[in-house]
């Protein structure tokens, strides 16, 4: 089975922060997708990289970079945490034909 | 814009009747669909998908309907069961982007009423 894991279930940082969520894969996928989750709103995809080093913008990249140094792992980073950036945050992986598969996600709260 | 348009937020439906959720994509481009189940907490993780070159997928109690002119899609689930009860979510994509992009629906929540 694919496991995807993200670092942290529950998170609470503080506005202006750098805020690093973490993603794991074990599959040896070539993509993988941060998405955020709101009510409403279902998911937007905010960044995916194809291969190490590489990424693409999603729909809602603005406030948001990534870092793939490693096949296996993907970051969102959050340069400087506001409050609309409080949000449900998915991680996927997948391969060209095979459907992505998600993490569990991590609820970040920004105070 | 929105490309995959999930119209209903919410759906009950009695135990053992059928469930059907819809979706409809604008975008003409799409030519592989998926169906995606969330609980609460958990990541969604994958269900159904169907290629735009077939009009039926069935997996057991799950069968999803493509119809290409009108750009629908439908989930059947039939007979439905209270651990059916979660947000589907209806996605799309095309051959053409390479890296697998993924475009979601706002999702239907699904309540099965034992």
């Amino acid at each position: 089975d694919v496991k995807v894991t993200q670092s942290s279930r529950y998170l609470v940082k503080r506005t202006g922060e750098k805020v690093f969520l973490e993603c794991v894969q074990d599959m040896d996928h070539e993509n993988m997708f941060w998405y955020r989750q709101d009510p409403g709103l279902g998911l937007r995809l905010i960044y995916f990289s194809y291969d190490v080093k590489m990424k693409e913008k999603g729909d809602i990249p603005e406030g948001y970079s990534v870092s793939r140094e490693k096949k296996e792992r993907f970051s969102l980073i959050l340069e400087s945490a506001s409050t609309n950036q409080t949000s449900m945050y998915l991680c996927a992986s997948g391969q060209l034909t095979q459907p992505q598969h998600f993490g569990d996600g991590t609820r970040l709260s920004i105070l | 814009d929105q490309q995959v348009k999930q119209n209903s937020p919410s759906l009950s439906v009695q135990e053992g009747r059928i469930s059907i959720l819809n979706c409809d994509y604008t975008n003409s481009m799409f030519d592989y669909f998926l169906w995606y189940k969330k609980y609460p907490a958990e990541g969604p993780t994958f269900l159904i998908s169907i290629s735009s070159i077939k009009d039926k997928n069935e997996d057991g109690r799950f069968t999803v309907f493509l119809n290409k002119s009108a750009k629908h899609l439908s989930l059947h689930i039939v007979p439905s069961q209270p651990g059916d009860s979660a947000v589907y979510f209806c996605a799309a994509t095309y051959s053409g982007a390479g890296s697998y992009q993924l475009t979601f629906g706002k999702g239907t929540k699904l309540s099965v009423i034992p």
